[in-house]
């Protein structure tokens, strides 16, 4: 139990375009999913905590306007980028609580290369 | 007083042997304590975990010490094998049951186990 998907796993975009990521908990509810951005060789950089049907909380530093979060249910949480550019290129992983526990389950990430 | 130091960067072992990686934080308000194993192009899965109350957890050839005068930690991989080469990440966090919470990560440690 406690499975994380990700879709997509790899996508790749022109300069200028949005792409949206979705994070699904395929066997229970989270309330919050977390949203990582990861370069390569580096450590996890939390980006915003997405809760259940309300505004997400972004880390200081990462712009709001540029990264959307929605958190529209219980087993779902997206992340589009807007007009993304060439430094938006990254693995982008989100984690998902379980309801009633503190413990996170991570997707298995999702590689975004903007032309 | 949030960050999570952990070492070393990177770790090469033969197999059979033992395989070590140290971690120290400052927040004393931490309460838990997961390591991460991370292969190239996935997701992090959580590996084990330790809560200060204990000096030692054991989950088959992974153990976690845990020093809390000291605020260090360690996992020790026994008996490594090749299929352990991945990323390995420590992290802490705040620990409230029914409350999601920000994971702080270390810096990680590439093991490269050799036959």
């Amino acid at each position: 139990g406690a499975v994380v998907s990700q879709h997509p796993s790899r996508v790749i975009c022109k300069s200028g375009t949005s792409v949206k990521i979705e994070c699904r908990s395929l066997d229970f509810q989270a309330t919050t999913m977390f949203w990582y951005r990861q370069f390569p060789k580096k450590s996890l950089m939390l980006m915003a905590t997405s809760n259940e049907g309300s505004k997400a909380t972004y880390e200081q530093g990462v712009e709001k306007d540029k990264f959307l979060i929605n958190h529209a249910s219980l087993t779902l949480s997206t992340l589009t980028v807007t007009s993304a550019h060439p430094e938006d290129s990254s693995f982008y992983i989100c984690s998902a609580n379980r309801l009633s526990y503190n413990e996170q389950f991570f997707g298995p990430g999702t590689r975004l290369t903007v032309l | 007083q949030q960050q999570v130091k952990q070492s070393p960067q990177s770790l090469i072992v033969q197999k059979g042997g033992i395989s070590i990686i140290n971690c120290a934080y400052e927040n004393t308000a931490f309460d838990y304590f997961p390591w991460y194993q991370q292969f190239p192009g996935k997701g992090p899965a959580l590996l084990i975990a330790i809560r200060p109350d204990v000096s030692e957890k054991k989950e088959g050839r992974f153990t976690i010490s845990f020093n809390k005068s000291a605020k260090q930690f360690s996992l020790h991989i026994m008996d490594s094998q090749p299929g352990d080469s991945a990323t390995y990440f420590c992290a802490a966090t705040v620990f409230f049951s029914g409350t999601a919470s920000k994971l702080t990560f270390g810096t990680g440690t590439r093991l490269q186990v050799t036959l």
